[in-house]
């Protein structure tokens, strides 16, 4: 079975600080792929990273930046200097290669105050 | 270029009614999805489609049906309303290859309120 944990249900910042959103995921498969969506207060979900199991470097975003570490099965996600159009849901989801579902965790909310 | 769009985008029903939700894709994706989200949970698969003509089970398929008799759409039925089927309908399309996954791109979703 495969898992994913977002353990912060909600993150409360104000603008300029940095955030990071946890997720935390268990899977058998030597191979898969995590995501991070975002979904603002308008409803829709948008794509922001994907990154397969073989590929542990880092990525930088202009303000966004993942940290996937295989040792700890973690795959976090920080926000640089934050604004108020960061505030979103954020969900982080796992694919097993060769399958068809993404294993959705149950997000976070992040609200950024001005 | 549309993306991914649904129909309608809120409903009510009554109890017993039925329905359909309309997803379109205009990326020239094979795989389709349809999702529901409910509070505290996140999204859960309910049928897929690998192409078409072809459909599958996801997570949580009960009281649901699909269908994909085009490439660009597929569409989600509910042939007796139930208010546990009350949520957040998300359709999503991706494109396929071999040994890799692409990343699905989401709809507006379909607002459904069973009373």
């Amino acid at each position: 079975a495969q898992k994913v944990t977002q353990a912060q249900t909600e993150i409360s910042v104000v603008e300029k600080e940095d955030v990071t959103l946890d997720c935390v995921y268990e899977t058998r498969d030597t191979t898969y792929y995590l995501f991070w969506y975002k979904q603002p207060p308008s409803g829709e979900l948008v794509f922001l990273i994907r990154r397969n199991s073989f590929d542990e470097q880092n990525e930088i975003s202009g303000r966004y930046s993942w940290n996937f570490q295989k040792s700890t099965s973690s795959f976090n996600f920080t926000i640089t200097a934050s604004q108020v159009v960061d505030s979103a849901v954020y969900f982080c989801a796992l694919r097993r290669t060769g399958r068809r579902a993404l294993t959705f965790g149950s997000g976070t909310r992040l609200q950024v105050q001005p | 270029n549309a993306g991914v769009t649904q129909t309608p985008k809120f409903r009510v029903l009554k109890t017993g009614q039925s329905m359909t939700l309309l997803c379109a894709q205009d990326m020239n994706h094979e795989y389709m999805y349809w999702y529901r989200q409910d509070p505290g949970m996140g999204l859960r698969l309910i049928h897929y489609s690998v192409g078409e003509g072809t459909t599958a089970k996801g997570e949580v398929p009960d009281g649901y049906n699909v269908s994909r008799l085009k490439k660009q759409n597929f569409l989600l039925g509910l042939e007796s309303a139930a208010p546990s089927q009350t949520s957040v309908y998300f359709c999503a399309s991706s494109y396929s290859s071999p040994g890799r996954a692409y990343e699905q791109y989401f709809g507006p979703g379909t607002r459904l309120t069973v009373t």
